[in-house]
């Protein structure tokens, strides 16, 4: 998980609430993720970064907002109109195309677990 | 449109035994494939990856894979495995959607859980 940390571990929140994932990371990483993980569905991606002050939206990001003014950063909000939000939610980075060498695994870091009753 | 297919929920073996996860890709021009382990309750760590080259790729924790364009395969493989193995393995492809663009995601399959008996 070295070099990415995401914050809290657990997070528990009553529904209608808007709550916000931390993601940050030290690797001087262009590009960053937001993946949510569900029991028997793999990981799917809800919004992308790849560079300061852009961002595109995933496969799921309907509920979901993002925001990337430093690069280092790369904050989740799950928002009221997330239907089912309850999941284990897990931000990455990638070195990013930019890079005349790219490295393009993509590192994790440990996740948080988001409960909504 | 690219895909990638783990066809396997589970796969037990014994400790000391080879182990092998398959995974089966589906992308348009030349496939990046990769390999992650997740340990219950962490995020992925990388394990290996194929971009180009020598078609058996070496990786961590002894852990190895094999790229086969014929098949379109890229099987995760182990000579003998450990009882700390156990886990959930994610194969991973490059989205090609955008080549040449600007964009590094990856299609993950659904995991395969390794089991390993003591």
């Amino acid at each position: 998980d070295g070099g990415i940390t995401q914050s809290p571990k657990y997070l528990f929140r009553k529904e209608g609430q808007n709550v916000t994932l931390s993601c940050e990371q030290n690797l001087n990483h262009d590009a960053m993720y937001w993946y949510r993980q569900d029991p028997g569905q793999g990981l799917r991606l809800i919004y992308y970064s790849q560079i300061v002050n852009d961002f595109q939206k995933g496969d799921i990001a309907e509920g979901y907002s993002v925001s990337r003014e430093k690069k280092e950063s790369f904050p989740l909000t799950v928002t009221s109109a997330q239907k089912n939000p309850t999941a284990f939610y897990l931000c990455a980075s990638s070195m990013g195309y930019s890079r005349r060498k790219s490295s393009y695994e993509q590192y994790f870091g440990p996740g948080t677990r988001l409960t909504v009753t | 449109a690219q895909s990638v297919a783990q066809p396997e929920d589970q796969v037990n073996v014994a400790e000391g035994n080879p182990l092998t996860v398959k995974c089966t890709y589906s992308v348009s021009g030349n496939p990046y494939l990769f390999w992650y382990v997740q340990y219950p309750n962490r995020g992925l760590q990388f394990l290996l990856k194929y971009i180009t080259g020598d078609n058996l790729v070496k990786g961590s924790y002894g852990f190895e894979a094999e790229f086969n364009k014929s098949q379109t395969s890229f099987h995760l493989k182990k000579p003998s495995a450990l009882v700390s193995d156990s886990a959930l393995y994610f194969c991973a492809v490059r989205d090609m959607k955008d080549y040449g663009g600007a964009t590094n995601k990856l299609i993950f399959g659904t995991g395969t859980l390794l089991a390993v008996q003591p």
